[in-house]
């Protein structure tokens, strides 16, 4: 079955460096979506991108989308310590009618 | 603030104890989710609700029982669990059924002795 998958499994960097998740998917979508979820909490909707955008922007989050290579990237430029927290990105899969279906996330320590 | 409540935040109980887990949403949404979070292990959809029907039931065993009162509540029963059932229990709503984004609580955070 479809499934997003989220590389790498964790990452840390400095605060004020720029941070790359990147995650693949199998099957055809009609959108990608990137959620960030901090310790003990829910899972918070960041952005979303359509199967027919290459690109988005929100704020600090840039996001690339390219459905030849199934694949997607997060981009988080000047890191600070409160973007700790874990990212995950969710797959609208056509097959199954819009069902959402998510990676296992990144784990993203900013030290400061 | 995400506009969905979930409570209990942390739950402790023995195998043959009966709770429930509860969440609200303000969001006048009409599509109500249950997702079980285990570690190191993708968000699981255990059940789907629109308009108070149950839409999706994704073979989730017996001992867990939604319940969907109104388009606001949504009910997690719990009786008879097992220790592998111990996890986040996160709830989600979204406008319409499939719509999307979802708007999700903080969960439940379960462990079962």
């Amino acid at each position: 079955s479809q499934q997003g998958e989220e590389d790498p499994q964790a990452l840390s960097i400095q605060e004020g460096e720029n941070a790359t998740m990147n995650c693949s998917y199998k099957t055809s979508i009609n959108n990608l979506q990137w959620y960030r979820q901090n310790s003990g909490r829910g899972l918070v909707h960041l952005i979303l991108i359509r199967s027919n955008e290459r690109e988005k922007h929100s704020g600090r989050l840039r996001v690339t989308l390219d459905t030849s290579k199934k694949s997607s990237s997060l981009l988080i430029t000047a890191s600070r310590a409160a973007d700790t927290a874990s990212y995950f990105c969710a797959t609208d899969d056509r097959a199954s009618g819009s069902r959402l279906t998510f990676g296992e996330g990144t784990q993203l320590t900013v030290n400061p | 603030e995400t506009g969905v409540t979930q409570t209990p935040r942390h739950l402790v109980m023995g195998m043959t104890n009966k709770k429930s887990l509860k969440c609200e949403q303000h969001l006048g949404h009409n599509a109500m989710y249950w997702y079980k979070q285990s570690a190191k292990k993708p968000l699981e959809l255990m059940f789907v609700y629109s308009l108070e029907e149950r839409v999706e039931n994704n073979s989730v065993p017996s001992r867990f029982s939604p319940e969907c009162p109104n388009s606001s509540h949504l009910f997690l029963h719990l009786h008879t669990l097992q220790p592998e059932d111990s996890a986040l229990y996160l709830c989600a709503s979204s406008q319409e059924y499939r719509a999307q984004p979802q708007h999700f609580g903080d969960g439940t955070r379960l462990s079962i002795l």
